[in-house]
This record gives C-alpha cells, structure tokens and sequence, in this order.
C-alpha cells in the first residue's frame, strides 16, 4: 500500500531564512508520480510540481527547489529566502500504477509560518 | 478557462438532513474524485469514477454516495449527514490516468 510521511507537523521560520520541507514516501511499484502542492489560507490547492520515478534530475523554479532521491524514497522541497506570502499548508503526494494513477495519497501536511 | 467548480463553498447542516454538493469540470476529463480534508491526516479519496456510469470507492467512502450520469459532472450526495462528516471537501479532475489532477476550490461542510 502507498503511503507518505510529512513529519513536520509545523515550521515557524523568519522571513529570508531557507527552509525544507521533508516527505517520504512508499510504493511497491516502480512507476509512480510525485506531486507537492500549496494550500494558502484561502484553502484552495495550488499544483506546485510533479516528478515521476524515472526522473530523479533535482528541480529549482525561482525560489522553489526540490530534491528527489530514490535510494531513501524522499523528495523534499526547499524554499529559499523565505517571504511571509509562503505562508500556507503543504502537501506531498503519491500516485502510482497499484491505484491505476486514479489516486493520490497525500502526505499529513506541513503547516509553514514565516514570520517577518 | 479551464475550472473545476464545487458547489456551495460553504454549508452548515444539521444532523440527518439530506445534502448534496455539486461538482462539474469544463475540460472533458474521464476521471473525477472526490476527497476530504481533515487537520493531521491530509487528504483522503472518497470515491472516484473513470468515466460515466463507472464509480468505485476510495478509502473513506462511508456515509457517501456519489453519480456520474453525465461526463462534467459528479455529485457527492450524504444521504444522512453526521458531525463526523465536517471536513474540507475537494473535487478533482483529471483526463487521464496519469495526468495532473485539477482541483476545485473546496466546499467547507460543519454538521451540527
């Protein structure tokens, strides 16, 4: 059975500080997807990325980077020089070929609260 | 534009009366779900169809019901709501299996 692990439950950081957010995660496949999404105080769910298992190349899109490492199941997401408006609930997820894809299992959620 | 749109945003009920939360996506997708969002345990699928006529249970499908008679569309009926099915609730849609899944905006339920 899948599963993800968020063990952050929350992170209070100063604004420009750099903080990661950690996520582990299990399949018994070896085709699978990843996914990290945002929920801002307004509660919607903001798609941020998606990684599938064949690709393990580390991603940065401006301050977003996010570190995907097979051999410990992790895919971690690091926020550089952290502003108050990164402020929300994060999300890791899984789907994979034992759901046919049709669902995601998503991680706890890590609560962030930057402070300026 | 491309939207995912749930219906009402927000209910107060009350325990026991009939309720239904509408969802319809404009992208032609097949797949749609339905999950919740409760504090400590992210989200969790309810149920999910493939196409129309076509649902199944996800891992919390107690106390639901869902249809898919038309392919935009896919309600989530609670034929007898109860205070433990306060919660977030998020609609989702995706064309394919191994596509992103569009998320509406959520509809906030607290029953009494």
């Amino acid at each position: 059975a899948q599963k993800v692990t968020q063990a952050q439950t929350e992170i209070s950081v100063v604004e420009k500080e750099d903080v990661t957010l950690d996520c582990v995660y299990e399949t018994r496949d070896t085709t699978y997807y990843l996914f990290w999404y945002k929920q801002p105080p307004s509660g919607e769910l903001v798609f941020l990325i998606r990684r599938n298992s064949f690709d393990e190349q580390n991603e940065i899109s401006g301050r977003y980077s996010w570190n995907f490492q097979k051999s410990t199941s992790s895919f971690n997401f690091t926020i550089t020089a952290s502003q108050v408006v990164d402020s929300a609930v994060y999300f890791c997820a899984l789907s994979d070929e034992e759901t046919s894809y049709g669902k995601l299992t998503f991680g706890q959620g890590t609560i962030l609260t930057v402070h300026p | 534009e491309a939207q995912v749109t749930q219906n009402p945003r927000y209910l107060i009920t009350v325990t026991g009366k009939k309720l239904t939360v509408t969802c319809s996506q404009n992208m032609n997708h097949e797949y749609m779900s339905w999950y919740r969002q409760d504090p400590g345990l992210g989200l969790r699928q309810i149920y999910y169809s493939m196409n129309v006529e076509v649902t199944d249970k996800g891992d919390v499908p107690e106390g639901y019901k869902v249809s898919r008679k038309e392919k935009r569309n896919f309600p989530l009926i609670l034929e007898s709501p109860s205070p433990n099915q306060t919660s977030l609730y998020f609609c989702a849609s995706s064309s394919g299996l191994e596509t992103l899944q569009y998320f509406g905006a959520g509809t906030r339920l607290s029953v009494l």
